[in-house]
């Protein structure tokens, strides 16, 4: 159990253009779901948190308005990388959780492979 | 400053050799410690999770250690494999819930 996928696994866009990565928990509700971004030989930094039918909560630094996320259902986060530029390539993960609050083990997606031309 | 310290960087080892990594942290109020495992491109996967009470817990060939008082942990791998090769990244967790995750250590298996 407890099985998160992330769709898709790789994407290549040209700059400009805007890209959206799903995020689902396969065989549990997730009521909360965490965006990691990781550069290479770095480890995964949090983008943002989000609990199901509320507005993400961004990290410092993170712009809300570039990174768009969803969190519409307790299967389900998607995160739009809007108008992106190729500093914006890197390792996408998501992760998802049981529980809103406190502790619960945070089970982590495959990652998704972005590449900005 | 990173709240989790993960030694060495990276290291080479030779098939079926044993290897330890080590994990200094800060995190206070501190929750529970765990290893992780990722494969290049993929996802971390858990290997272990460490509560305050608990000094050692295994899973197959992997030994993780935590000394809460002096706030450290190190993961045991034996007999090591080449699928063994991978980043492998301590995570602790505080009280809230919140994750700090560790630089992690590339390990290389050689035939």
């Amino acid at each position: 159990g407890a099985v998160v996928s992330q769709h898709p696994s790789r994407v290549i866009c040209k700059s400009g253009t805007s890209v959206k990565i799903e995020c689902r928990s396969l065989d549990f509700q997730a009521t909360t779901m965490f965006w990691y971004r990781q550069f290479p030989k770095q480890s995964l930094m949090l983008m943002a948190t989000s609990n199901e039918g509320s507005k993400a909560t961004y990290e410092q630094g993170v712009e809300k308005d570039k990174f768009l996320i969803n969190h519409a259902s307790l299967t389900l986060s998607t995160l739009t990388v809007t108008s992106a530029h190729p500093e914006d390539s890197s390792f996408y993960i998501c992760s998802a959780r049981r529980t809103s609050g406190g502790g619960g083990e945070q089970f982590f997606g495959p990652g998704t492979r972005l590449t900005v031309l | 400053k990173n709240q989790v310290e993960q030694s060495p960087q990276s290291l080479i080892i030779l098939e079926g050799k044993n290897c330890t990594l080590q994990c200094n942290y800060t995190v206070s109020p501190f929750s529970n410690l765990r290893w992780y495992k990722q494969d290049t491109g993929r996802g971390p996967v858990s290997l272990t999770i460490m509560t305050f009470s608990e000094n050692t817990k295994s899973n197959g060939r992997y030994t993780a250690t935590l000394d809460a008082d002096t706030k450290q942990s190190s993961l045991h791998i034996t007999a090591s494999q080449l699928s063994d090769s991978a980043s492998y990244i301590c995570v602790v967790t505080d009280s809230w819930g919140k994750l700090q995750f560790g630089a992690g250590t590339q390990v290389v298996v050689t035939p």
